[in-house]
């Protein structure tokens, strides 16, 4: 199984702050990581797939960058409601596994 | 707008069967994998399985020997059943539509929509 660990586990940022979030996995993954955003009370969103695709309706400001291993989420200037859990996930194998979520709060 | 709509028992003893259905609206079953994931309470997600539209299906193998996901593509519905459930069981359950370890780049392989979630409690 692979494992995906993100860090940080909590980002406290203001509004407008730019935001980094690392996804990495135990092993490769190749291109088939996503990202997705959950508020409290709401289900998982799609945010981007296969690295760097942002998906329907996704705001520019939401960016996904990497390879093999080691993968980030960016936003480049945070809204008040970009404040939630963001989960990566890889689908390269099975089972497909989730990342344990990084949480940005407002500072 | 594709839309899903999940539906089942959300409270049961220990030793009995989760039951969940999960319908699919304004969208096509074929051509996508069909998926279950939970999430316990202020926990993260898991990935229990998968179905596509031929029927094939794949487990996480922490829950392989106790779990059985089929589909009905005729009311473009998919259910879930996990036996012998415990306190462990207890999360919110979603349906998803994606899936499938899949070597080519695409949306339709990564869980988008998502349904309501339904929370299954499992208590004595």
């Amino acid at each position: 199984e692979i494992v995906l660990t993100q860090s940080p586990a909590t980002l406290s940022l203001s509004p407008g702050e730019r935001a980094t979030l690392s996804c990495r996995a135990s092993q490769s993954v190749r291109s088939y990581l996503g990202w997705y955003q959950q508020k409290p009370g709401q289900t998982p969103r799609l945010l981007i797939y296969d690295v760097s695709n942002r998906a329907t309706g996704v705001p520019a400001r939401f960016s996904g960058s990497g390879s093999g291993t080691d993968f980030t989420l960016t936003i480049s200037s945070l809204e008040p409601e970009d404040f939630a859990v963001y989960y990566c996930q890889q689908r390269n194998s099975w089972p497909q596994t989730f990342g344990q979520g990084t949480k940005v709060e407002i500072k | 707008q594709v839309q899903l709509q999940q539906w089942g028992a959300g409270l049961l003893k220990p030793s009995e069967t989760l039951s969940l259905t999960c319908a699919l609206y304004g969208g096509s079953f074929s051509g996508y994998y069909w998926t279950w994931i939970r999430q316990p309470p202020g926990k993260g997600l898991e990935w229990i399985g998968e179905i596509n539209d031929s029927g094939i299906t794949n487990y996480n193998p922490s829950l392989k020997s106790r779990v059985t996901i089929s589909a009905d593509t005729s009311k473009n519905h998919f259910s879930l059943n996990l036996n012998s459930v415990t306190a462990a069981d207890t999360a919110l359950y979603y349906c998803a539509r994606g899936g499938g370890v899949v070597i080519v780049p695409g949306s339709i392989y990564w869980f988008d929509p998502w349904g309501q979630g339904t929370l299954v409690t499992v208590s004595s």
